[in-house]
């Protein structure tokens, strides 16, 4: 079992629509988690951190439930600039070595 | 603006040459990291290094070694180049946090795509 999961996609809306997916962690000694966003033949750029408050920035809602060990990103009134590749990312903290990326979920939003 | 360069964008080898990626960050970070990105299997840790001449092997570091004699500069070298080595090659830096004091965000570079023939 891969350390953090992501359905690979692609995740195929509308333009406006609401999005949502998960990601899912092993390891439950991880402390930080973050969504990256990577454009196609493009760099991972962080996105947000997510917060166990769950935290808002703009039209997107990143969300963490220690218990069920998921995290989650909501994408409301989608753009065509939202589509990309959705990296989840878990920092155990204990060394940057550590850091685990979810191989990604592929968005694609359509007019 | 925060930049972490690599120095070749493309590169199109042969088996069993030598071959060098070159990165170069300059937001005085400590950590460095090199990846390589390939379909379905997401970015896998080949080396990390937390100071000039420090490192650390990742996932997947055979058939590679790394380079930091200066703090800025991470070099990934493939002594032998193999085809399954044609992959995406990003590096990356990070500010060195403490245990509880804070996450590690990644910078990374626009990528070396490799094609190994």
């Amino acid at each position: 079992r891969k350390e953090v999961e992501q359905d690979p996609g692609p995740f195929n809306v509308p333009e406006g629509a609401t999005v949502a997916f998960n990601c899912t962690y092993s390891n439950s000694a991880s402390q930080s988690f973050f969504w990256y966003r990577q454009d196609c033949r493009k760099e991972p750029k962080l996105l947000m951190s997510v917060y166990s408050s769950g935290n808002e920035d703009g039209r997107f809602t990143a969300q963490l439930n220690r218990a069920s060990q998921y995290i989650s990103l909501l994408i409301r009134d989608s753009k065509l600039s939202d589509s990309a590749t959705y990296l989840c990312v878990a920092d155990p903290y204990s060394s940057a070595s550590k850091i685990i990326f979810g191989s990604g979920t592929r968005l694609s939003i359509r007019p | 603006d925060v930049k972490v360069t690599q120095s070749s964008r493309y590169l199109v080898k042969r088996t069993g040459e030598k071959v060098f990626l070159e990165c170069v960050q300059d937001m005085d970070h400590e950590n460095m990291f090199w990846y390589r990105q390939d379909p379905g299997l997401g970015l896998r840790l080949i080396y990390f290094s937390y100071d000039v001449k420090m490192k650390e092997k990742g996932d997947i570091p055979e058939g590679y070694s790394v380079s930091r004699e200066k703090k800025e500069r991470f070099s990934l070298i493939l002594e032998s180049a193999s085809t399954n080595q044609t992959s995406m090659y990003l590096c990356a830096s990070s500010r060195r946090v403490g245990y509880s004091s804070g996450a590690n965000v990644l910078t990374f570079g626009a990528g070396s795509r490799l094609t190994v023939l």
